[in-house]
């Protein structure tokens, strides 16, 4: 079955810097990759989703690129805030998944004043 | 407003005392789910239900049992809690969009 690795599961960054978290996917078959983000004590959000006819997709500070071939999107945040402090996690799917996503393990976003 | 709740907030119980987590959903959203949340181990899937009356086991749904009487509600039943049960659960729902939403979570704590 599909299987999505996130890396790193921590990343630390100076406030004002850029981040950029990566996932990969096993299933070729995937064609919906979301990422959600998770505030201390919150619930999971959806913040910005991509689609496989897609390469990228940006909403103001964050974007999400994907490589079809290499199996793998990131997400990039630029000027970090302390507000974008936070888990994120990526997920994957396909049109017959019934829906499921398939999700990463998270990654912690510090940033650092 | 277009929301998820999620019934209790917190809990907690002692170990073998049946309880029920309540979920609804006020968007018509065909598929729902339940997930638990440990530090460091991400979200793990429970159960999920594509519709009323379709349920099916998700990555760990020992201990746990389901219902999808109404296409509203998808409450999370655990018959005889045991303490490593102890974690945060989110409620989810999703159409075609395949965007979830969360409800806000419970956390339950068994003693």
């Amino acid at each position: 079955g599909e299987n999505v690795e996130q890396h790193p599961s921590t990343l630390s960054v100076q406030e004002g810097d850029s981040a950029v978290i990566k996932c990969t996917y096993s299933d070729s078959a995937s064609n919906y990759f979301p990422w959600y983000k998770q505030e201390l004590g919150k619930r999971p959000q959806l913040i910005i989703d991509i689609r496989s006819n897609v390469g990228e997709k940006k909403d103001q500070r964050i974007a999400v690129t994907l490589n079809k071939t290499a199996k793998h999107f990131s997400l990039h945040i630029t000027e970090t805030q302390p507000e974008d402090s936070a888990v994120y996690f990526c997920a994957a799917s396909r049109w017959d998944s019934n829906y499921q996503l398939i999700w990463g393990a998270g990654t912690k976003l510090i940033i650092k004043p | 407003e277009a929301q998820v709740t999620q019934n209790p907030r917190y809990l907690i119980t002692v170990t073998g005392k049946k309880l029920t987590v309540t979920c609804s959903q006020n968007m018509n959203h065909e598929y729902m789910s339940w997930y638990r949340q440990d530090p460091g181990l991400g979200l793990r899937q429970i159960y999920y239900s594509m519709n009323v009356e379709v349920t099916d086991k998700g990555d760990v749904p020992e201990g746990y049992k389901v219902s999808r009487k109404e296409k509203r509600n998808f409450p999370l039943i655990l018959e005889s809690p045991s303490p490593n049960q102890t974690s945060l659960y989110f409620c989810a729902s999703s159409s075609r969009t395949y965007t979830q939403y969360f409800g806000p979570g419970t956390r339950l704590t068994v003693l």
